[in-house]
């Protein structure tokens, strides 16, 4: 399975961009790169997702490098309700699989 | 409307005891999935079901067993248990294919 490597936490303040970025160097070309996150004592969520290109939602977005080995998920403000583990998980096209690593904690600070 | 729904919350139990955790999703999606979340917070999934058809059978003791009486419910039941499978159990549900998984709000089981 490709897998994905992430910071184990990072700090932001309220109401400033975070970008949480997520290795994943042995990427497929039917490799979609998901992100979920998962809230305190919630079941993790459904971020945004992307091939190729840059998405955007009213969530986040989502920027992948040319080379599709790194992808950065961006907040454009975070607030404390995003203060959450965020999950970067590589899905085959194919494939109902999803395998979570360790995420990346990320803490809010007001 | 709750869309993928599980009960109980919480369960508490003794060794040895056989326990079920009921899932249900209201979304119509095909294929339905058990995860597991343990104390160091790893979210491992552990059976997927497509149509009533088992497709992912994890690594996971027999004494775990999925039943799927219909497309939109899939339980979880755990026979003879011990205390390492106290954890958090999600279910989660999604479209046929790489769609989006939609997650419950987890059962907490504490095995005494």
């Amino acid at each position: 399975d490709a897998k994905t490597t992430q910071p184990n936490s990072m700090e932001s303040n309220e109401e400033e961009p975070v970008h949480l970025p997520c290795n994943h160097s042995t990427i497929s070309g039917t490799d979609y790169i998901h992100w979920y996150r998962q809230l305190p004592s919630q079941g993790p969520e459904y971020v945004i997702h992307g091939l190729t290109s840059n998405v955007n939602n009213r969530m986040a977005s989502l920027a992948i490098a040319e080379d599709r080995k790194s992808s950065t998920l961006i907040l454009h403000r975070a607030t404390l309700r995003d203060a959450a583990v965020y999950y970067c998980i590589l899905r085959d096209v194919g494939n109902n699989d999803m395998r979570f690593g360790a995420g990346t904690r990320l803490t809010v600070k007001p | 409307d709750t869309a993928v729904s599980q009960t109980p919350k919480y369960l508490v139990t003794q060794m040895g005891n056989d326990k079920s955790i009921k899932c249900e999703q209201n979304l119509g999606h095909d294929t339905m999935y058990w995860y597991k979340q343990d104390s160091k917070k790893f979210l491992k999934i552990m059976f997927s079901y497509n149509n009533k058809e088992l497709i992912i059978n994890e690594t996971v003791p027999n004494r775990f067993s999925p039943k799927s009486p219909d497309k939109a419910h899939l339980n979880l039941h755990i026979n003879s248990l011990e205390l390492g499978d106290s954890a958090v159990y999600f279910c989660a549900s999604s479209p046929s294919g790489p769609g989006t998984q939609y997650f419950g709000p987890g059962t907490r089981l504490l095995v005494l």
